[in-house]
């Protein structure tokens, strides 16, 4: 069994200050993460993802997660916000290897101010 | 390559309607899925492929059908359109095998039922 729960359904950061998006995660299996962002009436795009390799990912547009196994955790962050990363973002888990079951996250709205 | 593309990008049923969805990719990918985006609720999974000529349920199939004759191509199908069934679809393709692949998603169909 495998579940994520994002913990705030929507951020609000003002432009050039930091962003951190929560993700918890619970998984009976070793875990796949990913995060993905959708801009308004757009489809999703991957931004990073974890795959057992360094626990530091690099994403796209300066984003990247930590992963923290003793925390279950998998939480997204950028130095500095930008007007276009305002959007909804999703954190996502998958079973690696095997079944190919993916369970979403009820995302994340991140609302940038200027 | 053109990714996963999704027909239509917009539909007005009315309720007893019904329609048919068509996701295509030409990334050769084996896993292939339908979801529907509802407002604070995340994505859910109405029914997955994991090849051509399966098909299996997710979370929430009832009132659709799908079909894979062909391994670029899911359809989704509505048989008899419910006001309930209003909502953003997305589609999604994975290559196979592992965890560790991302879903490559379409640009979304928005079907409203009256």
């Amino acid at each position: 069994a495998q579940s994520v729960t994002q913990l705030d359904s929507h951020v609000s950061v003002s432009e050039g200050t930091p962003v951190l998006l929560r993700c918890n995660y619970s998984s009976s299996y070793s875990p796949s993460l990913f995060w993905y962002v959708q801009h308004p009436n757009k489809g999703l795009q991957l931004l990073l993802k974890y795959t057992s390799a360094a626990t530091l990912v690099k994403g796209i547009n300066g984003f990247e997660a930590e992963f923290k196994k003793s925390e279950t955790s998998f939480h997204l962050t950028k130095p500095s916000a930008h007007m276009s990363d305002a959007a909804e973002y999703f954190c996502v888990v998958s079973r690696s290897g095997g079944y190919q079951k993916v369970t979403f996250g009820t995302g994340t709205k991140l609302q940038v101010i200027p | 390559n053109a990714g996963v593309t999704q027909t239509p990008k917009f539909r007005v049923l009315k309720t007893g309607q019904s329609m048919t969805l068509l996701c295509a990719q030409d990334m050769n990918h084996e896993y292939m899925y339908w979801y529907r985006q509802d407002p604070g609720m995340g994505l859910r999974l109405i029914h997955y492929s994991v090849g051509e000529g399966t098909t299996a349920k997710g979370e929430v199939p009832d009132g659709y059908n799908v079909s894979r004759l062909k391994k670029q191509n899911f359809l989704l199908g509505l048989e008899s359109a419910a006001p309930s069934q209003t909502s953003v679809y997305f589609c999604a393709s994975r290559a196979g095998t592992s965890g560790n692949n991302e879903q490559f998603f379409g640009p979304g169909t928005r079907l409203t039922v009256l």
